[in-house]
């Protein structure tokens, strides 16, 4: 159980294209869903938190007009890269928290490989 | 906010012989403290965790220890394996969201 799946796996784009990303929970509620970036042999860095019909928490340093996320359901959240530069190629790994869970155990997808070109 | 510092960055170890992973976290409402591995361009994967009310949890070769008036925690690997060679992170979470140390990457020599 608490499966997180991520669409797509990669993808290329062109510089100032959008890019949306989708975060699904498959077996559960996910009470909260997290946004985090993750560069070549570094950690991973929070970008956002989200919880459902209800506006994103940004952490600092994270541009909310540029990475934009809706959360419309307890199953899905979304991540759109608007404007996409080369310095935002990265990999975007989303987690959520389960309704059934202790609350702090994060579930995280597989990752999406963007590049941008 | 949590920060999380995590030592060494890198280690290596013959098979066999274990490797220990040392963190410090810096606040002290911190309650929640998982170890995740994560090899290339893989999701992480929970490989253990422990709580602020336990000093102690063991998983078969892999164990985490805590003390929480030092503020660190520490993952041991016993038995070492090549299929360990991975990177590993450790986190901490004061309420809901987790902060992660920097990462160790571990290189099993056969």
């Amino acid at each position: 159980g608490a499966v997180v799946s991520q669409h797509p796996s990669w993808v290329i784009c062109k510089s100032g294209t959008s890019v949306k990303i989708e975060c699904r929970s498959l077996d559960f509620q996910a009470t909260t869903m997290f946004w985090y970036r993750q560069f070549p042999k570094q950690s991973l860095m929070l970008m956002a938190t989200s919880n459902e019909g209800s506006k994103a928490t940004y952490e600092q340093g994270v541009e909310k007009d540029k990475f934009l996320i809706n959360h419309a359901s307890l199953t899905l959240s979304t991540l759109t890269v608007t404007s996409a530069h080369p310095e935002d190629s990265s990999f975007y790994i989303c987690s959520a928290t389960s309704d059934r869970g202790s609350g702090n155990e994060q579930f995280f997808g597989p990752g999406t490989r963007l590049t941008v070109l | 906010g949590e920060n999380v510092e995590q030592h060494p960055s890198t280690l290596s170890v013959q098979e066999g012989d274990s490797a220990v992973i040392k963190c410090t976290y810096s606040d002290s409402a911190s309650n929640y403290f998982p170890w995740y591995k994560q090899e290339l361009g893989k999701r992480p994967q929970l490989i253990i965790d422990i709580r602020s009310n336990v000093g102690e949890k063991k998983d078969q070769r892999i164990a985490v220890t805590l003390n929480k008036t030092a503020k660190h925690f520490s993952l041991h690997i016993t038995e070492t394996q090549p299929e360990d060679s991975a990177v590993y992170f450790c986190a901490a979470s004061p309420r809901y969201k987790l902060s992660f140390g920097a990462g160790t990457t571990v290189t099993v020599r056969a």
